[in-house]
């Protein structure tokens, strides 16, 4: 079966550090890893979309990384504003079948603090 | 553009209630996706239509769950009889394609009394 683990669950920071939050899976062969952000309250928004060849990607404050072979991800946080408190979510497309074989982790709950 | 439009935003109904979701897809997005979200089972995708047409259901729970789309601009979730098991946070999603990008609404809160 198709998982996806994110760690850790919960993050507590102080505004301006980094973070890093972790997403393993087992899906093989995958399409594409994507990083979500979820607001309070709100749906999640697409941070990143990486294909299995591409190994980083950025937007503005947030870098993601992708190693294929340890099927590892990461997302990288650097100097953390109070907005960046949300529920990071890791989804993985596998490269055939339908939109049903998405499989989302669980979140990792990101609260920065002043 | 309004991105993904849901209504109600929150919805309370005693258990045995009908309860109506509906969704406004972005213009132009030919995949639209209903997830249910939970603390315990996190995001879950119930069903899926590729241009009006329901491609898989597999995730709906139960029968008393059912989801149309008569159109491309419109589509609806419903539950009948409600149960206090079915309280979540319900998104609808679109995307130019089943496997592209996904927008994601408000969602809808349902709490079954």
């Amino acid at each position: 079966k198709n998982q996806v683990e994110q760690s850790p669950q919960s993050l507590i920071i102080l505004e301006g550090k980094n973070c890093t939050l972790q997403c393993n899976y087992t899906v093989s062969p995958f399409s594409n890893l994507r990083w979500y952000k979820q607001d309070t309250g709100r749906g999640p928004v697409s941070l990143t979309i990486m294909t299995f060849s591409e190994n980083t990607k950025s937007n503005g404050r947030y870098t993601a990384t992708l190693d294929a072979d340890t099927k590892q991800s990461s997302l990288h946080i650097t100097a953390s504003q109070l907005s960046d408190s949300a529920s990071y979510i890791c989804v993985v497309s596998p490269l055939s079948g339908s939109a049903r074989q998405l499989t989302f982790g669980s979140g990792t709950q990101l609260t920065v603090l002043p | 553009d309004a991105g993904v439009i849901q209504s109600p935003r929150h919805e309370v109904t005693e258990m045995g209630q009908e309860v109506t979701l509906r969704c406004k897809p972005i213009s132009g997005h030919n995949s639209l996706f209903w997830y249910r979200q939970t603390m315990m089972r996190g995001l879950e995708l119930l069903i899926y239509f590729n241009n009006n047409v329901p491609i898989d259901d597999s995730g709906m729970p139960e029968d008393r769950f059912s989801a149309k789309m008569p159109n491309a601009s419109f589509s609806t979730l419903k539950i009948q009889p409600s149960e206090p098991r079915d309280s979540a946070v319900y998104f609808c999603a679109s995307s130019p394609g089943s496997y592209n990008e996904q927008f994601f609404g408000p969602g809808t809160r349902l709490t079954v009394l």
